[in-house]
């Protein structure tokens, strides 16, 4: 079956840049997505085609892709920014999405 | 402004079923495909199923074939999930979650707050 593997969990000093990634055959062909997910809160999507911002999103948000591994980039990482992190994509063969298995991000 | 309200879940027993339901407003809910993503207690988020806007295309994880039904009522602006024979597995936060074709495949760009299903004897 397809998988994305994430980390599940990383740590950064407030103010520094941290890059969180997300690893899976999938991502040789379909690009990336990346969601945040606060507490008790819904997902949010803070990264599309694998390095675009919605509307709304800081720009210290960046995402990148490099053979089978995508990339969510945090340049100086606010206490706000402290949240679990979920990577998907689209498995071309099966025809549906794929999440990865998420990254706690914590901001020291 | 766009809207997604879940509802339907509640605690129920191995073996039986429950509908939940998606309510969307603020948008044309005719014109996207619906996803619906469910969430374990302390775990990730997993897809389960999606419906195309015209409901040509439908999909389901493995772990839900055969048992769970995604429909839609696109005059009530309505998504739906009917989920049968539950086991404790399906013990989750079930979002319903609206793609964005504009921003490409997989970009759910709204979701709702989601609906608990409990199941448990």
């Amino acid at each position: 079956s397809s998988e994305l593997t994430q980390d599940p969990a990383v740590s950064v000093a407030l103010g520094q840049t941290v890059k969180i990634t997300c690893q899976g055959d999938t991502l040789t062909t379909s690009y990336a997505n990346w969601f945040q997910q606060k507490p008790g809160q819904a997902p949010l999507l803070v990264i599309y085609r694998r390095d675009a911002r919605p509307s709304g999103i800081p720009d210290r948000f960046s995402g990148s892709s490099s053979g089978n591994t995508a990339s969510l980039t945090i340049t100086g990482a606010q206490a706000e920014d402290e949240a679990d992190y979920y990577c998907n994509s689209r498995d071309i063969s099966l025809n549906h999405v794929v999440f990865g298995g998420g990254t706690k991000l914590t901001v020291l | 402004q766009v809207q997604l309200v879940e509802s339907g879940g509640g605690v129920v027993p191995p073996g039986k079923s429950l509908r939940l339901s998606c309510e969307a407003s603020g948008f044309a809910f005719n014109t996207f495909t619906f996803y619906w993503v469910r969430q374990a207690p302390g775990r990730g988020l997993e897809w389960v199923t999606l419906l195309s806007y015209d409901e040509s295309h439908q999909d389901y994880a493995d772990f839900v074939k055969g048992r769970f039904s995604v429909s839609r009522d696109n005059s009530k602006n309505t998504l739906y999930l009917q989920m049968t024979s539950l086991t404790t597995e399906d013990t989750a936060l079930y979002y319903c979650a609206r793609e964005s074709l504009l921003l490409g495949w997989g970009a759910f760009d709204f979701w709702g707050r989601g609906t608990m299903v409990t199941v448990s004897s």
